[in-house]
């Protein structure tokens, strides 16, 4: 099957810096990546779509300007926390779509931990 | 509203018990379900989605749109059947804003 791939898998930063987490489909071409976040013992929350070539479709409550998406090539997509504070540790999660409308696969990557000290 | 509801946490079983791990949805539309797994340090992957009507590793899983449920069953649990399972919901919207609703997840544990 498709493989997803995130790097790094985990990242430990001070309160204040950023961190760029990478995505990316090793087999096939992604339109479209999402970006999601899961807290201990819950369940997957969608932060963010990211459609390659396009400015990402944030849900609410998201801020935007908090986590940068970029997915700037059919096989890559980035979440960039800016300035990362203790509240943003958490276990993020990529996925990117394979296939056609009513056919369509989400992928997911292995995640990444943050832990923002 | 889009959601999705799996009103268990936790699931335990003893190995070779039956296994149902209940998942509720609502939808305007017409739906489309999936259940994902998540097994110890893996990452999530795939069951099985209605649409394809399969048995994977022993689970099946019917779409009752009567009941809005979409509950994953298998007749015989097995101890590798202990992981995080979770319901989803395919919501469309046009194009690239589809997008997966998930439900909270249960934990099935499968005792020897």
């Amino acid at each position: 099957g498709a493989v997803v791939s995130q790097h790094p898998s985990w990242v430990i930063c001070k309160s204040g810096t950023s961190v760029k987490i990478e995505c990316r489909s090793l087999d096939f071409q992604a339109t479209t990546m999402f970006w999601y976040r899961q807290f201990p013992k819950q369940s997957l929350m969608l932060m963010a779509t990211s459609n390659e070539g396009s400015k990402a479709t944030y849900e609410q409550g998201v801020e935007k300007d908090k986590f940068l998406i970029n997915h700037a090539s059919l096989t890559l997509s980035t979440l960039t926390v800016t300035s990362a504070h203790p509240e943003d540790s958490s276990f993020y999660i990529c996925s990117a779509r394979q296939g056609g409308e009513r056919r369509e696969t989400q992928y997911f990557g292995p995640g990444t931990r943050l832990l923002v000290l | 509203a889009q959601r999705v509801t799996q009103p268990e946490k936790l699931l335990s079983v003893f190995k070779g018990a039956p296994v149902e791990l209940k998942c509720n949805y609502s939808y305007s539309g017409s739906p489309e379900l999936f259940w994902y797994v998540q097994y110890s340090r893996q990452r999530l992957q795939l069951l099985l989605r209605h649409i394809s009507r399969e048995s994977i590793k022993g689970f099946t899983a019917d779409l009752n749109k009567g009941e809005t449920s979409f509950h994953l069953k298998k007749p015989f649990a097995q101890e590798e059947d202990s992981a995080m399972y979770y319901c989803a919901l395919h919501a469309y919207y046009g194009g690239a804003t589809n997008k997966l609703i998930f439900g909270t997840g249960t934990l099935l544990a499968v005792q020897p």
